[in-house]
């Protein structure tokens, strides 16, 4: 079965500090991957996407996410994280035809 | 441009009550889902829906129904309210084009079951 796994539950830093969020799926064939986020109280939003071609993919707010396929990972970076980074992180898998495919969040805490 | 509208936000059910969680969208998306959202739980699908008039059960579809009459609409009810369903529910539509779009959300609704 299809599947998205995140490696944490919870991540706290301190603002200015680098940040690597992992997410592995498991997936047969091409998948689509996405990161979202979600701010306290809030909905979900994309933060960025992947679908094919350059495996580095840039999004909003100076994230960024590195697809490997060898590793079957897609883990989320960004190089300074700020106070307002504080929220729920979300990895989500797609494949043709299929539901997505969400994992279980990571939530981050940036402490000021 | 509104996206992905749910009503209510907030809602409190006694036990055994009933009601119907609405969401729309105008961007004219094929693709409608209901989720849970609890914590620690990340999202589970509930019920989805491919098009207008269809309709396929998720992860966790017992103890709701759902119906999707017209394309920018898909109603999520509950016909007897459980505790166990206190949760935050979220709506999200995606357009057709294989896996390659993302998920739209709406802005959820809480609803606790006392």
């Amino acid at each position: 079965a299809q599947s998205v796994s995140q490696h944490n539950h919870h991540v706290i830093l301190s603002e200015a500090a680098s940040l690597e969020l992992g997410c592995n799926y498991s997936y047969g064939g091409t998948v689509n991957l996405f990161w979202y986020v979600q701010y306290p109280g809030q909905h979900l939003q994309l933060l960025l996407k992947y679908f094919s071609g350059d495996p580095l993919v840039k999004g909003i707010k100076g994230f960024e996410a590195e697809f490997i396929k060898s590793k079957f990972s897609f883990n989320l970076r960004k190089p300074s994280v700020q106070w307002s980074d504080t929220a729920e992180y979300f990895c989500a898998g797609r494949t043709y035809g299929q539901n997505f495919v969400f994992g279980p969040g990571t939530r981050l805490s940036v402490l000021p | 441009n509104a996206g992905v509208t749910q009503t209510p936000k907030f809602r409190v059910l006694k036990t055994g009550q009933s009601m119907t969680l609405l969401c729309a969208q105008d961007m004219n998306h094929e693709y409608m889902y209901w989720y849970r959202q609890d914590p620690g739980m990340g999202l589970r699908l509930i019920h989805y829906s491919v098009g207008e008039g269809t309709t396929a059960k998720g992860e966790v579809p017992d103890g709701y129904n759902v119906s999707r009459l017209k394309k920018q609409n898909f109603l999520l009810g509950l016909e007897s309210a459980a505790p166990s369903q206190t949760s935050v529910y979220f709506c999200a539509s995606s357009s057709m084009t294989g896996g390659r779009t993302e998920a739209f959300f709406g802005q959820g609704t809480r609803l606790t079951v006392v």
